[in-house]
Formats: structure tokens, C-alpha cells, sequence
């Protein structure tokens, strides 16, 4: 079985300043974790994924996300905020090396103000 | 890039219609998904197919049905549409990329049934 959990369902930072979008998750096996965005009114885009490679995880944008087996987490950071961050982010998990479905968190809404 | 297209964005319909979301993909990907997003509660699997003419259940399927006669297309039938299914549906295909199952979103299609 697997979960995940995103600790904050809003999150609300100034523009430069650092970005922290909490992830736990729960899985029985090895897992790949993924971090997608997903603008007003467009599909899930893929920021990152981790599958048992480097911890430290490196996506567009600027964003990273680190793996932490011993916390159960998968948190996403950014330096500095841009407007153009603004969005809604999901964590999510699945079982390494298969094509069986993936487990959604149910979301966090970052919030870029001026 | 990969494309996922979905037919509808928009779609208005009546308590008890028949109802077709259509989801096209360009790149030869095996498996193909139909999620359901709603506010709070992130995204959750309907169903999802890993070929032609072959489907799986996700974790929502009731009232709802699948069609894939063809490697690019699924489609997502709602056989008499109620209005606790006023949602939006977001289609997906996938590619195993280093292990993990990555998936490409189309925009999505929000369906209202009055």
C-alpha cells in the first residue's frame, strides 16, 4: 500500500523569497516520487521525479526537491519565488519500476505576492 | 514533445445523458489514464489501460466506463450522467522513463451535468 500527504493545502510567500512545499509519503517498497504543477485552467505538468538515483532531485524552474528516506519525505524548495510560480503543486508516489497507478496527494495552492 | 489532446474542455450536460470524453496521444505510449479531479481531494484514478482493448479499474470506477480500440485513443463514457459527476477529467499517458512511470496530462475537460 501507499500515501501520500501534502502538510499544507495553501501556501502564501513573498516574490524572492524561498519557496517550502511539504511532502510525506508512505510506501511499502522502493518508491518513485514525482512533484507535478498545475497552472489555472492547463493539464499536470512534471517538475521532478526521484527513482532511487541521487536524493538531491533537480527539475525546471528552478525547483528541487530532496529525498529523505529516514523522514519519510519528499519536500520541494525553490530559492526565490516568481509570480509565475503561482499554481497549485501535487507529490506523488508509485512503486518503482512498474506502470501501475500512482497515488496523488490531494494538493497545495502556492500563493506569489508582490 | 509529447502530445495529450482531450477533445472537450468544456461540456454541459443533463442528469441521466450519455456522455464521451475523448483523449488522443501522438507518441506511441502503452498506457493511457483517466483521472477526476476535485477540490480537496486531488486526483483519483477512474481507470487506466495498458493496451489495446485491455483495461484496468482504478479506484473510482462506478458509474463510469472505458473504450480503447486503438493505441492513441481512449475514451471515457459516463453511460447515464448524474450530477455528483460534475467534475473535471484529466486525461494521461505514460512512458517508463529510469524505472518510474512518468505520466504527460492532456488540459483536461470540465463536464457539468445540471
Amino acid at each position: 500500500a501507499q500515501s501520500v500527504t501534502q502538510l499544507d493545502s495553501h501556501v502564501s510567500v513573498s516574490e524572492g523569497t524561498p519557496v517550502l512545499l511539504r511532502c510525506n509519503y508512505s510506501s511499502s517498497y522502493s518508491p518513485s516520487l514525482f512533484w507535478y504543477v498545475q497552472h489555472p485552467n492547463k493539464g499536470l505538468q512534471l517538475l521532478l521525479k526521484y527513482t532511487s538515483a541521487a536524493t538531491l532531485v533537480k527539475g525546471i524552474n528552478g525547483f528541487e526537491a530532496e529525498f529523505k528516506k529516514s523522514e519519510t519525505s519528499f519536500h520541494l524548495t525553490k530559492p526565490s519565488a516568481h509570480m509565475s510560480d503561482a499554481a497549485e503543486y501535487f507529490c506523488v508516489v508509485s512503486l518503482t519500476g512498474t506502470a501501475s497507478k500512482l497515488t496523488f496527494g490531494t494538493g497545495t495552492r502556492l500563493q506569489v505576492t508582490l | 514533445d509529447v502530445k495529450v489532446t482531450q477533445s472537450s474542455r468544456y461540456l454541459v450536460k443533463r442528469t441521466g445523458e450519455k456522455v464521451f470524453l475523448e483523449c488522443v496521444q501522438d507518441m506511441d505510449h502503452e498506457n493511457m489514464f483517466w483521472y477526476r479531479q476535485d477540490p480537496g481531494l486531488g486526483l483519483r484514478l477512474i481507470y487506466f489501460s495498458y493496451d489495446v482493448k485491455m483495461k484496468e479499474k482504478g479506484d473510482i470506477p462506478e458509474g463510469y466506463s472505458v473504450s480503447r480500440e486503438k493505441k492513441e485513443r481512449f475514451s471515457l463514457i459516463l453511460e447515464s450522467a448524474s450530477t455528483n459527476q460534475t467534475s473535471m477529467y484529466l486525461c494521461a499517458s505514460s512512458l517508463v522513463s529510469g524505472g518510474a512511470n512518468v505520466l504527460t496530462f492532456g488540459a483536461g475537460s470540465r463536464l457539468t451535468v445540471l
